[in-house]
């Protein structure tokens, strides 16, 4: 297994546009996160999913931002309505199922809204 | 909610010199991550630890669960160990996300 990836690497896009992500995981790993990191700040949880289900959502996914597991294997997540404060690093994390096991993170998706 | 803080922000070495990176946390965990961020986004796991001391060639970390504090120490450190270093514990309860530190910046000149 090659470990996580995330597509694209970087995405540019205009004020407004929607926008989609892919994370693949590594295929053991029932848990799958994302998380989003803005400059000079440490990753903040957005979603996770066990399996195909998304059990938590933070406060920081409004209504704009879906996620999805749909064969619990890889996720996307989508930005509807892009807006300037939505440019950030977006970072996916797999994991086996329970707490405590190590996370693996993929490369991220860079989104930049002008 | 756990609340991790981390130091220093910035940190500039010269090759060769003994690194120590510091964190704290607020909320009794059961294991502290640190991770490596190079530029470019990509971070990758260092250690896992719940207790005393793990090494990892010239990386050693270390956990005090009584004070809640870990340290992350690079010896001989190289140009190649510059990049941001984050600690992070789990956010408590079942799911398993993890919250960050902010990072700490390292740069080795050599």
């Amino acid at each position: 297994d090659t470990g996580v990836s995330q597509n694209p690497r970087h995405k540019i896009t205009k004020r407004g546009q929607n926008v989609t992500f892919r994370c693949d995981p590594i295929s053991e790993h029932n848990r799958l996160y994302w998380y989003r990191q803005t400059l000079g700040q440490g990753p903040e949880f957005l979603t996770y999913f066990q399996n195909e289900a998304q059990l938590e959502k933070s406060r920081l996914l409004s209504d704009r931002f879906s996620a999805e597991r749909p064969k619990g294997s890889f996720s996307t997540l989508e930005i509807q309505r892009t807006e300037q404060g939505d440019s950030a690093m977006y970072l996916c994390a797999s994991s086996l199922d329970g707490v405590g096991f190590e996370q693996y993170f993929g490369p991220g998706t860079r989104l930049t809204v002008t | 909610k756990n609340e991790v803080e981390q130091s220093p922000q910035n940190l500039t070495a010269q090759e060769g010199e003994f690194i120590t990176i510091n964190c704290s946390y607020s909320v009794g965990i059961s294991a502290l991550h640190w991770l490596q961020q190079h530029p470019g986004g990509g971070i990758v796991s260092l250690f896992m630890l719940s207790s005393g001391k793990k090494k990892h060639g010239r990386l050693i970390a270390t956990i005090n669960i009584q004070e809640k504090h870990s340290s992350l120490h690079i010896t001989a450190s190289h140009p190649r160990d510059s990049a941001v270093y984050i600690c992070a514990v789990p956010s408590g309860g079942s799911q398993g996300n993890l919250i960050f530190g902010k990072g700490t910046k390292l740069s080795v000149k050599p």
